[in-house]
């Protein structure tokens, strides 16, 4: 069945620390992918997204992810992190050709950001 | 330029009664996908509309139906409720860009209804 992984349920920095957030899909063929983020609060907000070209993203707030083919990989980065990013972060697929229009998402990470 | 809204935003009901929740797709936007997201859990596909028609389901039972109006707003209408489908509805727009496997479309998400079943 298709389905996404995330490594981490929860992960706790101090600030500036770096961050990698892992997420596995288990697609086959063409895949988009995607990072969301969402604050306390506040709804579900798209941080990065990889449909072809260049495997290295760069998304808002000085987050990228890569995706990495041969491990079915998308994993998200951050070099220094900042109070402001505690957040749940989920990563979600979705294959045109063997999933058709719908989305899967992981469960999701909570990162907690210490001051 | 409004973004994805939802209505209502919390809805309280009692078991084996019927829910209604309404979405607004981001301008521009044609297509519509809902979600459930339980507590603790990344967010489920319900289905997804397209020109007023429900073209992709996910693993939902049939007691979840939708409905896309000519102004690509939607509907998620839910029976029986049971205590099990307390959880947060999402409701997503996106505009498809390409054809076939090259197909990708970037999703918006409202800020959700968060349904209680007592």
């Amino acid at each position: 069945a298709q389905s996404v992984s995330q490594h981490n349920h929860h992960v706790i920095l101090s600030e500036a620390a770096s961050l990698e957030l892992g997420c596995n899909y288990s697609y086959g063929g063409t895949v988009n992918l995607f990072w969301y983020v969402q604050y306390p609060g506040q709804h579900l907000q798209l941080l990065l997204k990889y449909f072809s070209g260049d495997p290295l993203v760069k998304g808002i707030k000085g987050f990228e992810a890569e995706f990495i083919k041969s491990k079915f990989s998308f994993n998200l980065r951050k070099p220094s992190v900042q109070w402001s990013d505690t957040a749940e972060y989920f990563c979600a697929v979705n294959a045109p050709r063997t999933g058709g229009f719908k989305t899967i998402f992981g469960a999701g990470t909570r990162l907690f950001v210490k001051a | 330029d409004a973004g994805v809204t939802q209505s209502p935003t919390h809805l309280i009901k009692t078991r084996g009664q019927q829910v209604t929740l309404r979405c607004s797709p981001k301008s521009g936007h044609d297509t519509v996908s809902w979600y459930q997201q339980a507590l603790g859990q990344g967010p489920q596909f319900i289905f997804q509309y397209y020109e007023e028609e429900e073209r992709q389901r996910g693993n939902f039972p049939d007691r979840f139906s939708g409905h896309q109006f000519p102004n690509y707003s939607s509907e998620l209408n839910v029976n029986a409720l049971l205590l099990g489908d307390s959880a947060l509805y999402l409701c997503a727009s996106s505009l498809q860009k390409g054809t076939g496997d090259g197909r990708s479309y970037e999703q918006y998400f409202g800020p959700g209804t968060r349904l209680t079943v007592t």
